[in-house]
Formats: C-alpha cells, structure tokens, sequence
C-alpha cells in the first residue's frame, strides 16, 4: 500500500519549452504533496508543499511562476516546468504523506528532466 | 550549519559486515525520524521510522533515536551487496503538513 505513481521517469526537451511531471498516490488520498529536486550526489532540496484545492507554498528562491504546482485532486499533483533552461535539468520527485501501520512518506520513482 | 549533518561516504564494508551509519541534528524539536535507502536514479524508499527516542528494530535494520544528543543511527546487520545505496536520514517536526528534512545521504557500498 502507500503507493505514488510517478510519470515520466524520464524526459528531455529542448531550451524554451515547457515539461509536466504527474504525481498520483494510487491507493490512498493525498492532501498533500511535496516536490523535491535533487542533483547528481546531493540530497533532496524541498521546492514546494501543494495543498489539495489551494495554492502551493514555495521554498525561499523557488520560482513560482517558473515551476507551477497544481494539485487539483486527492490524487494527483502536478509540476510544470516552465520555459525550461538547461539549468532545470535535475532530478524530481514528489512525496505524499500517508497513514496506517506503518505511517510516513513515500516517494515516486522521480523523474530526470534534461533540457537541451 | 546545516539543520541535517550526515556524512557523505562512499563507506565500503565487506559482506556480512555491520554497518552502522549516522546523523546528527540541530533542531531539537524534531520529533519522526526515518531512514531511506535510494537506489541510483530511484525515488527514497523507507526503511525505519521512529518516534521521539528508543530503538527499532526491523530484521537486519535497527534504528536509534537519541534526542538529548541530537543523535540518529542506523545499524545493518549481515550486510548484503544488495544493501548498497544511498542512505538518507530524513526527520520533521510532525506529520501533519511538513515535509521532511534530509541529510545529504552515505553512500554505502558492500563488497562480495
């Protein structure tokens, strides 16, 4: 159980254009959502909290209007990168909490963004 | 300072060795502490969750939590090649709407 389905796992797009990555909790409802980036070695940075129905809080330095979080529903958030640069390129990954037996956060398989 | 120290490794161990790995933190009003394993290019997997101090343990996994030192461990006993990843400590304030604070991850190999 506590499954967050992921998509895509990869994807690369040219200087300008404009990527969405999809989170979906498959077997529970999500209030909230997390994204995350991370570089090659380094930890998970949080870029944002997406609250089902309200808008998404940003981490200090994060672009709002650059990486535009949605989380319509209870299942499903989403991060458009926008106008994206080769600068963006970088692994993300979304993050739900969720309770049970055994409560915590589980992750998506992360999706590795490359802008050309 | 960052709130999360956890050394970044490479730590090497041979097959069968116990591993012990560990963070230290600042915030003293960390209350969950939680151990991930990530695999290259994968998201975190959890491994071990703990409330406030104590131990846990989960097969060949412990997890201790010593809030007066501000002190988190894992220990892997009989390490398997399988074991190698990175290991992220990860901890927050409660669980309601927070997100998790990471260390920057161990990388642990085991050698066959």
């Amino acid at each position: 159980g506590a499954v967050v389905s992921q998509h895509p796992s990869r994807v690369i797009c040219k200087s300008g254009t404009s990527v969405k990555i999809e989170c979906r909790s498959l077997d529970f409802q999500a209030t909230t959502m997390f994204w995350y980036r991370q570089f090659p070695k380094q930890s998970l940075m949080l870029m944002a909290t997406s609250n089902e129905g309200s808008k998404a809080t940003y981490e200090q330095g994060v672009e709002k209007d650059k990486f535009l979080i949605n989380h319509a529903s209870l299942t499903l958030s989403t991060l458009t990168v926008t106008s994206a640069h080769p600068e963006d390129s970088s692994f993300y990954i979304c993050s739900a909490r969720y309770t049970g037996a055994n409560y915590g956060y589980t992750f998506g398989s992360g999706t590795r963004l490359t802008v050309v | 300072q960052k709130e999360v120290e956890q050394d970044p490794g490479p730590l090497s161990v041979p097959e069968g060795a116990i591993v012990s790995l560990n963070c230290t933190y600042s915030n003293s009003a960390f209350q969950y502490f939680m151990w991930y394993r990530q695999y290259s290019r994968k998201g975190p997997e959890l491994l071990m969750y703990t409330y406030s101090s104590g131990n846990k343990e989960d097969g060949r996994f412990t997890a201790q939590v010593d809030k007066s030192s501000k002190y988190i461990s894992l220990f892997i006993r009989d390490s398997q090649p399988s074991d190698s990843a990175t290991y992220l400590c990860a901890m927050t304030l409660d669980t309601g709407r927070r997100a998790l604070t990471f260390g920057s991850g161990t990388r642990l190999q085991v050698q066959p």
